[in-house]
């Protein structure tokens, strides 16, 4: 199994940049590197995956150094909407999903 | 399209009492997982459909617990007889057929109280 290690909480304003970075040491050759988000009384909701260097969509980055071994899920210009709680996972495409661990998560905290 | 949903959102039952929640997947997702959180605590796998069949159930923590996918399309956990731990919130989630296991659909949970 993967043991991620990521911040428990973060503060920020809005319309700053957000980096939230997670530790993997022991990520295996097959996983990739996925991010959720969750907000109070709903579901996780899937953000943005990558395998190596860095991938982009309209909501976040991601960045993945060369070893592998951390990630940094980047939110540019936050709002107070982005308040929600961040989990970092990571996993084999081919692997059973019980081997995919959400730990505590990174509780962000977006003031005006 | 429709998201995944979940009834009931919440359930308050007795210690001893039966309870099954209900999940419809995304149309056309072969696979559903279970997972669920409880006080406190992280979430946690439980079990994974492909259709109708059970992929892996090794996160389903004893026998009180019976997960179904008849037809291949909506799943029922039941709980048989609830104990106080099982106290918490229950998630189903679901992807398209072959996807990566990371790019999973969420429902909006079952909240269970075991009284």
């Amino acid at each position: 199994l993967a043991k991620t290690t990521q911040p428990i909480s973060m503060d920020s304003y809005e319309g700053q940049e957000v980096n939230i970075t997670c530790s993997h040491n022991n990520i295996a050759t097959n996983d990739y590197i996925t991010w959720y988000q969750q907000f109070p009384s709903q579901g996780p909701r899937f953000i943005i995956q990558g395998y190596k260097t860095k991938v982009t969509n309209e909501v976040a980055s991601l960045f993945i150094p060369a070893d592998r071994k951390s990630s940094t899920l980047s939110l540019p210009r936050v709002s107070l909407s982005d308040t929600a709680v961040y989990y970092c996972l990571v996993g084999s495409w081919y692997s059973s999903a019980s081997k995919i661990i959400f730990g505590s998560g990174t509780r962000l905290s977006i003031r005006p | 399209e429709a998201g995944v949903t979940q009834f009931p959102s919440h359930s308050v039952i007795e210690k001893g009492q039966t309870v099954t929640l209900r999940c419809d997947p995304i149309s056309g997702h072969d696979n559903l997982y279970w997972y669920r959180r409880v006080m406190g605590k992280e979430i946690k796998f439980l079990l994974h459909f492909v259709k109708e069949s059970k992929q892996d159930e090794s996160g389903m923590p004893n026998n009180r617990f019976l997960a179904e996918r008849t037809g291949g399309t909506y799943s029922t956990l039941k709980v048989q007889p609830a104990e106080l731990e099982d106290s918490g919130v229950y998630f189903c989630a679901s992807s398209y057929p072959g996807s990566s296991y990371n790019e999973q659909f969420f429902g909006p949970g079952t909240r269970l109280t075991v009284l």
